[in-house]
């Protein structure tokens, strides 16, 4: 159980183009969901949290207008990188907040791998 | 949440225990001690939390000494597989969020 999932697994696109990446929690709902980004031999950032229905809160010097969120529903979030630039060619990892005995737990999708031309 | 500190890197022989230590000193009551890995280019995987009593499951063994200032996280038989960065992380029952340090990455070695 508490399996996440993220497509695409990877995409390449031009600058200047936006890319959409989609989180689904499979078998759980999730009302809160985390975005993270990881450069190579890094650990992972928090880059935002998304609750369900309402805004994401972003983490300090992650600009709200260029990675969009949408957390419509309890199985699905969504990141838009707009305008992507070279620099933004990183590793995408969303995780949604589920339950481990009773606890809550984050469970982790397995990432996308974003490359910018 | 409490800052954890582990030791940047380790190695295990194969089919041998491995044995990684967390050091998180300014731990509060209320702060639980979650355990995930990362095998490369793959995201985070759950392995065990703890809050005071040691816990066991299927992947992994949690030892939390009596002060609650560290932990082991203990594989009892290691494999090949389980080569990753291992990160030990302090939260709270709310579990807003959590800030990722470097870990520890665990090779083991044939």
């Amino acid at each position: 159980g508490a399996v996440v999932s993220q497509h695409p697994s990877r995409v390449i696109c031009k600058s200047g183009t936006s890319v959409k990446i989609e989180c689904r929690s499979l078998d759980f709902q999730a009302t809160t969901m985390f975005w993270y980004r990881q450069f190579p031999k890094q650990s992972l950032m928090l880059m935002a949290t998304s609750n369900e229905g309402s805004k994401a809160t972003y983490e300090q010097g992650v600009e709200k207008d260029k990675f969009l969120i949408n957390h419509a529903s309890l199985t699905l979030s969504t990141l838009t990188v707009t305008s992507a630039h070279p620099e933004d060619s990183s590793f995408y990892i969303c995780s949604g907040l589920g339950t481990s005995r009773s606890t809550d737990t984050q469970y982790f999708g397995p990432g996308t791998r974003l490359t910018v031309l | 949440d409490a800052k954890t500190t582990q030791p940047p890197s380790m190695d295990c022989a194969e089919g041998r225990a491995a044995n990684l230590p967390c050091n998180h000193s300014t731990i509060s009551g209320n702060e639980y001690v979650y355990w995930y890995r990362q095998i490369h280019s793959q995201g985070p995987q759950y392995i065990i939390h703890g809050l005071k009593n040691n816990e066991t499951n299927e992947m992994a063994s949690l030892i939390i000494t009596e002060d609650r200032k560290s932990s082991t996280l203990i594989l009892p038989h290691a494999t090949l597989r389980d080569t990753a960065v291992y990160y030990c992380i302090a939260v709270k029952t709310s579990y807003d969020k959590v800030i990722f340090g470097p870990g520890t990455s665990l090779s083991v070695i044939p």
